[in-house]
């Protein structure tokens, strides 16, 4: 069985400060694990992925995460918020059989 | 060509019609994917097809109907809805059926009357 639970529903920062979503996973296996993001009425975008190999992943948009097994945990991070960066954030955890479980998201702000 | 095409962007359709909708994709992909997404939750899987065989089914009610014709496209046939079906339905695919990146469509947005 897998789950995921993202810590925040909403998050809210100014432009130009620091990002942190937060995202706690459960696997029984080794997990396969993703961040998307979510434009408003648009379809869902890989930001970045972690399938075992380094544990600092980094991604578009300047986006990057941690995975930390010891605490279960896969947060997104990305040092200066931009406008365009405000949106859906969805944590994904993936069976070796391909069915993703998505935690029910974090709204992003970023005020100007 | 890295992108999933669906059709069409928006549907209104009566509790008695019969539509469907389409996803196309021509990345040499060989599973593809139906999500539904209400207002304000995550994307819910409803079907996995894997090299064109049906290969997760999450106990969708038998009013939605997906079909894979070829490798490249996905339909999902709506008979009979309910209201309460209204929402985003969300096309993905991806190189495997394994643990790996899905690239998603923009989606159908479907209400019914």
């Amino acid at each position: 069985a897998q789950s995921v639970t993202q810590l925040d529903s909403h998050v809210s920062v100014s432009e130009g400060t620091p990002v942190l979503l937060r995202c706690n996973y459960s696997s029984s296996y080794s997990p396969s694990l993703f961040w998307y993001v979510q434009h408003p009425n648009k379809g869902l975008q890989l930001l970045l992925k972690y399938t075992s190999a380094a544990t600092l992943v980094k991604g578009i948009n300047g986006f990057e995460a941690e995975f930390k097994k010891s605490e279960t945990s896969f947060h997104l991070t990305k040092p200066s918020a931009h406008m365009s960066d405000a949106a859906e954030y969805f944590c994904v955890v993936s069976s070796l059989a391909g069915k993703s479980t998505f935690g029910d998201g974090t709204t992003l702000t970023v005020k100007p | 060509d890295t992108e999933v095409t669906q059709t069409p962007k928006h549907l209104v359709m009566g509790m008695t019609n019969k539509k469907s909708l389409k996803c196309e994709q021509h990345m040499g992909h060989r599973a593809m994917y139906w999500y539904k997404q209400k207002a304000k939750k995550p994307p819910e899987l409803m079907f996995v097809y894997s090299y064109e065989k049906l290969s997760i089914n999450e106990s969708v009610p038998s009013r939605f109907s997906p079909e894979c014709p070829n490798s490249s496209l996905l339909n999902l046939h709506l008979h009979a809805l309910q209201p309460e079906d209204s929402a985003l339905y969300l096309c993905a695919s991806s190189h495997g059926g394994g643990p790996v990146e899905q690239f998603f469509g923009p989606g159908t947005r479907l209400t019914v009357l």
